[in-house]
């Protein structure tokens, strides 16, 4: 078992659809969690990072951790085809652990 | 804004030839990772540095691959020899701290052929 999983995808979702993309990670005393987002050919770019249960708003991004469940999401509303790339998540077993755990990433496109 | 720089951006080489790729880190960054990311695949830490003190190295195959940071600044990933499974995105990493935020530089493509 990987210690971070996502659904590979690909997810594809109509122009202005609310995108949901999910993560599960297997180490109980992980403490921060990112999002990042891929676009072909480049680096990651960090959007979203969280550290406690509950909801976290910024713009149309939303981030969702349940540590209890091991489940962290990411959900976009109003998705724009700028949107469509490959979002990994992350995870970090303390807050100063420094390394970070990657899955392999959701691919989402977003058709107009 | 300041940025990761890395060089090269590409590099095409044979199987058991040498490679070597710079990163230079944000100013005042301390933390400096490396990560090499293959296709379709989320990055993997090969190397973590504290200043110039390697932090994590668990990941890195030390048989054919070296790092250094040697005045804590910028960093050198050298392959050697280079194997065929060795083709992938090389991604270069840094942040304030272990516990700030990671910034990426654009990543260097190895192809061997």
């Amino acid at each position: 078992q990987k210690e971070v999983e996502q659904n590979s995808g690909p997810l594809s979702v109509p122009e202005g659809a609310i995108a949901s993309l999910n993560c599960t990670y297997s180490d109980r005393v992980s403490q921060s969690f990112f999002w990042y987002r891929q676009y072909s050919g480049k680096s990651p770019e960090l959007i979203m990072s969280i550290y406690s249960n509950g909801d976290k708003e910024d713009g149309r991004f939303t981030a969702q951790l349940n540590k209890a469940s091991q489940y962290v999401s990411l959900l976009i509303r109003d998705s724009q085809p700028s949107d469509s790339a490959t979002y990994l998540c992350a995870v970090k077993r303390g807050t100063n652990a420094g390394k970070s755990t990657f899955g392999d990433g959701t691919t989402l496109t977003v058709k107009p | 804004e300041a940025e990761v720089a890395q060089s090269p951006r590409y590099k095409i080489t044979e199987k058991s030839q040498a490679v070597a790729f710079w990163c230079d880190p944000i100013s005042g960054h301390a933390t400096l990772y490396w990560y090499r990311q293959i296709l379709g695949q989320g990055p993997e830490l090969l190397v973590q540095f504290q200043d110039e003190s390697v932090v994590d190295d668990s990941q890195l195959p030390k048989d054919r691959f070296s790092a250094e940071r040697l005045k804590g600044v910028d960093s050198t990933l050298k392959i050697q020899p280079a194997e065929l499974g060795d083709s992938a995105m090389y991604l270069c990493a840094s942040s304030l701290g272990r516990a700030d935020t990671q910034y990426f530089g654009p990543g260097t493509r190895l192809t061997v052929l």
